[in-house]
């Protein structure tokens, strides 16, 4: 069984500057990775994704995370946020050996700030 | 990718009725689910719809309190039944390939409110 967890609730940061959103996991196999993004009466969409590879991936909208294994990390980062960037972002796991079911953290919410 | 329409949006029902959430996917998937979010939560797999045969359900949930129908490929029903205060929540429906690391793709939610 897999785990996640975001280590912060919400994230304020005004426009234009850099921001990392935090996600660490716990699994005893190998996983794949992903980060999702929702916006208000939305649905989720997916950032990007880490099956396996360059262990820094790049996303839709600037965004891009990188993979440490030795850490169990998935952080997200951007460098220059925009209104438009505020949501609530969701990390979230699966098991690699086959189709699995997805594990997802609890969720950050960013707020831009003019 | 895979669009996904469902219905209704939101809803307010009084305790102890019934509603069901509709999900139609624009192509054939392998996997649907069904989740819910509550606020401060993550979000939380209530089961996977099987077609043609029952539903696969986590922990925590039972097939008497939330039917789930998959009569075909494209299509799921989610019944939320005997609706108490604790059932509010927004419902989201999934879809995937089932092609391993394929990526879950999501409906808008239906927002539920129980009073």
């Amino acid at each position: 069984a897999q785990s996640v967890t975001q280590l912060d609730s919400q994230v304020p940061v005004f426009e234009e500057a850099p921001v990392e959103l935090r996600c660490n996991y716990s699994s005893s196999v190998s996983v794949y990775l992903f980060w999702y993004v929702q916006y208000p009466n939305q649905g989720l969409q997916l950032l990007l994704k880490y099956l396996s590879g360059s262990t820094l991936v790049k996303g839709i909208n600037g965004f891009e995370a990188e993979f440490n294994k030795s850490q169990t990390s998935f952080h997200l980062r951007k460098p220059s946020v925009h209104i438009s960037d505020t949501a609530e972002y969701f990390c979230a796991v699966s098991d690699s050996g086959g189709y699995q079911k997805v594990t997802f953290g609890i969720g950050t919410k960013l707020q831009v700030i003019p | 990718s895979a669009v996904i329409s469902q219905k209704p949006s939101r809803d307010i029902c009084q305790r102890g009725t019934s509603l069901t959430i509709q999900c139609q996917v624009d192509s054939q998937v392998t996997m649907m689910f069904w989740y819910r979010q509550q606020p401060g939560q993550s979000l939380t797999l209530i089961a996977t719809a099987n077609q043609g045969s029952e539903a696969t359900y986590e922990s925590g949930f039972v097939i008497d309190k939330f039917p789930i129908s998959r009569p075909n490929l494209t299509f799921s029903t989610l019944t939320v039944s005997n609706m108490s205060p604790e059932d509010s929540s927004i419902y989201l429906c999934s879809a995937a390939t089932g092609v391993k690391g394929s990526p879950l793709h999501f409906g808008n939610g239906t927002r539920l409110t129980v009073t």
